[in-house]
């Protein structure tokens, strides 16, 4: 079964440095997400991207995010200069319609020191 | 605005015993709701979804799930627990325009032998 498969695992970064986390979504799919999970705390959406734009934002995606498709099939989201507070595990999800299920990947560990 | 409210942080069980995952929503459309799972070090799994069809959802591993409007509950449940449903429970809503889900804060499921 297609997966959607993110890398690395697991990413240690200085406070103040840039990171980009990656995301390989699943090959037919239009809808593309950012989710973040704070140690201990509940799910939270940052962002939603289709037709290679935002879509949807939360109050979490300030600035010093972004997110971009620069091909075919990855989808990144930078943290331009990451706070410890960045600190969570993210989660990329996809889904090939707009009533389809979300799949989501097994996250990216950012541990911000 | 959509939320939802995840009864009970940590469930512990018995192995054989019933499994009961409280969820209430709070939506002023009708929702898609859903239900999630979490193993350890993995990405979030779907168990089930809510989409104004069946009342009664069917998922995968034997759960299930009732939509009861009248109560705003959706509450996950299994007749028999077994050892490898430990995992952590995520209950979610989703407008039905809109594919962003909104998270409950999860219950982890202990299953005790």
């Amino acid at each position: 079964e297609p997966e959607v498969t993110q890398t690395p695992s697991h990413q240690v970064t200085q406070m103040g440095q840039e990171v980009i986390l990656r995301c390989v979504p699943i090959s037919n799919h239009l809808y593309f997400y950012w989710y973040r999970q704070i140690l201990g705390q509940k799910v939270e959406f940052l962002v939603s991207f289709y037709n290679n734009e935002i879509s949807e934002k939360s109050e979490i995606f300030d600035d010093q995010f972004s997110v971009e498709r620069p091909d075919g099939s990855n989808f990144t989201l930078k943290i331009r200069s990451t706070k410890l507070e960045d600190s969570a595990m993210y989660f990329c999800a996809s889904k090939a319609g707009e009533n389809s299920p979300l799949h989501f990947g097994n996250g990216t560990r950012l541990t911000v020191t | 605005a959509q939320s939802v409210t995840q009864l009970g942080s940590h469930v512990s069980v018995s192995e054989g015993a019933l499994v009961l995952l409280r969820c209430n929503y709070s939506s002023s459309v009708p929702p898609y709701l859903f239900w999630y799972v979490q193993y350890p070090n993995q990405g979030l799994q779907l168990l089930l979804k809510y989409t104004s069809a069946a009342t009664l959802v069917k998922g995968i591993n034997g759960f299930e799930a009732e939509f009861k409007k009248s109560e705003t509950s959706f509450h996950l449940t299994k007749p028999s627990a077994h050892m490898s449903d430990a995992a952590e429970y995520f209950c979610a809503v989703s407008d039905r325009s809109q594919g962003n889900l909104i998270f409950g804060k999860g219950t982890k499921l202990s299953v005790k032998p």
